[in-house]
This record gives structure tokens, sequence and C-alpha cells, in this order.
């Protein structure tokens, strides 16, 4: 079954760096494109940025565009977020979810969502 | 302010139907159907409910169905169930310079 297990979540003070990681398991990690997704406590889902299944594309949300860097790394099937000048609006739980479009075909949905890693920026 | 329009709440009583509407522009839902819908309990992961507008993934049930009409997009349930109360979030293609777009969530409550 399919699993997606995020890590590396925490409290950092503003303008520090964390980056997140998501483990990925029960499905062919390298064919499939993956998003991070984000949850600021109390309200709603904000996407935040995509990485092709080969990592030759990447798009981000303007909030985050030039501070967070999506990768991954098909050999050990994990995903990661780089985020660097956090900032107390960054505060919330990050998701990992897989894009059910296979290689090329994105399908632009998220058919797998792992449990969050919580992010708290805060001095 | 989310890209997506939904109302804040629905309610209804068990066995009842509701729909939540969401609401885009021409440059998301009323371009592309690529219209999905999540759910999402307490502290819990969202869950895939609808894709493509109108498409149920294996496992979600029948009770759930999804449509498109112009520029807005409509998730409804039929026959409520108390498990059913929960968020719903709707979620559009938005183009390659904005990618994807969420609604701002509506909260469902059966009475």
């Amino acid at each position: 079954q399919v699993q997606l297990v995020e890590s590396g979540g925490g409290v950092v003070q503003p303008g520090r760096s964390l980056r997140l990681s998501c483990a990925a398991s029960g499905f062919t990690f390298s064919s499939y494109g993956m998003h991070w997704v984000r949850q600021a406590p109390g309200k709603g889902l904000e996407w935040v940025a995509f990485i092709s299944y080969d990592g030759s594309n990447r798009y981000y949300a303007d909030s985050v565009k030039g501070r967070f860097t999506i990768s991954r790394d098909n050999s050990k099937n994990t995903l990661y977020l780089q985020m660097n000048s956090l900032r107390a609006e960054d505060t919330a739980v990050f998701y990992c979810a897989k894009d059910d479009g296979f290689e090329e075909l994105l399908a632009y949905y998220f058919d797998y969502w792992g449990q969050g890693t919580l992010v708290t920026v805060s001095s | 302010q989310s890209a997506l329009t939904q109302p804040a709440s629905v309610s209804g009583s068990p066995g009842q139907s509701i729909t939540i509407s969401c609401t885009g522009t021409s440059s998301d839902v009323g371009s592309y159907n690529l219209v999905s819908w999540y759910q999402q309990h307490p502290g819990k992961a969202p869950k895939l409910m609808i894709y493509e507008g109108n498409r149920r993934p294996s496992g979600v049930s029948n009770r759930f169905s999804g449509s498109i009409s112009g520029n807005t997009a409509s998730l409804t349930i039929s026959g409520l169930q108390a498990e059913d109360e929960a968020d719903y979030y709707c979620c559009s293609y938005a183009g390659s310079s904005t990618f994807v777009v969420f609604g701002g969530g509506t909260k469902l409550t059966v009475l």
C-alpha cells in the first residue's frame, strides 16, 4: 500500500532554514510527480510546490518562490522541501502528496497524502 | 483570500442531500476539467473524493458525486451520514503559471 511519511518539522526562528523529507513506499516513486501542500493552523489547504517524476520540472506558489526548493532523490524514494528565510506566516502542517499522473502525464490532483509534519516559525 | 470560492459552512440532516459549490474563473475551473475534491476530518490528512470533475476513486462511496458548469464546480453528497461531517476542499488546475489552486474549504455539519 502507498505510504508517505514526512519528517523534519519543528520550531525554527524567523529567517532560519529547515528541510523537510517525505519517504515514499508502496509505489514506483520514480514514475510519479510529487507535491507539497501546507495548512496553517485552523486554515485551509495551500498548494506549495510540485516536482515532476524525474525532477526536470518544478513549480512553486508565489508565496514561497525564491525561498523554498523542492527536490527528490529517486534512488532513496524520498522527496524534499528546503525552506529558507522562513517567516511566521510559513507556520503550518506540511503534507507531501502524490500526483496520480504517470511520468509526463500530470493529473493535477493528489491521490495519496502523508500524515503531515508541523513547522512552527517563532522567535 | 483563496483563489476558489466555497461557502464557509453547509449543514444537513441524516439521509438528506447537500451540495457544496466551488466558484472559480475562466482561468481555472472554467478552462480545465481538472477539479478535485478532498474530505478532511479534524487532525487527519485530506482524502481524495472526486477527481477530473466527476470521477470517483476506487473505494469512495457513490453517495459522492461531482459536476462542473461554467466556472463553478459542485460536490453533492446524498444520503448524508454522520461520518460525512468534515471539511471539504475543492482544487483546480489553473495553468502553467499558477499551477494549482484550492478553495477556502467548507465545513459540513450533519445535524
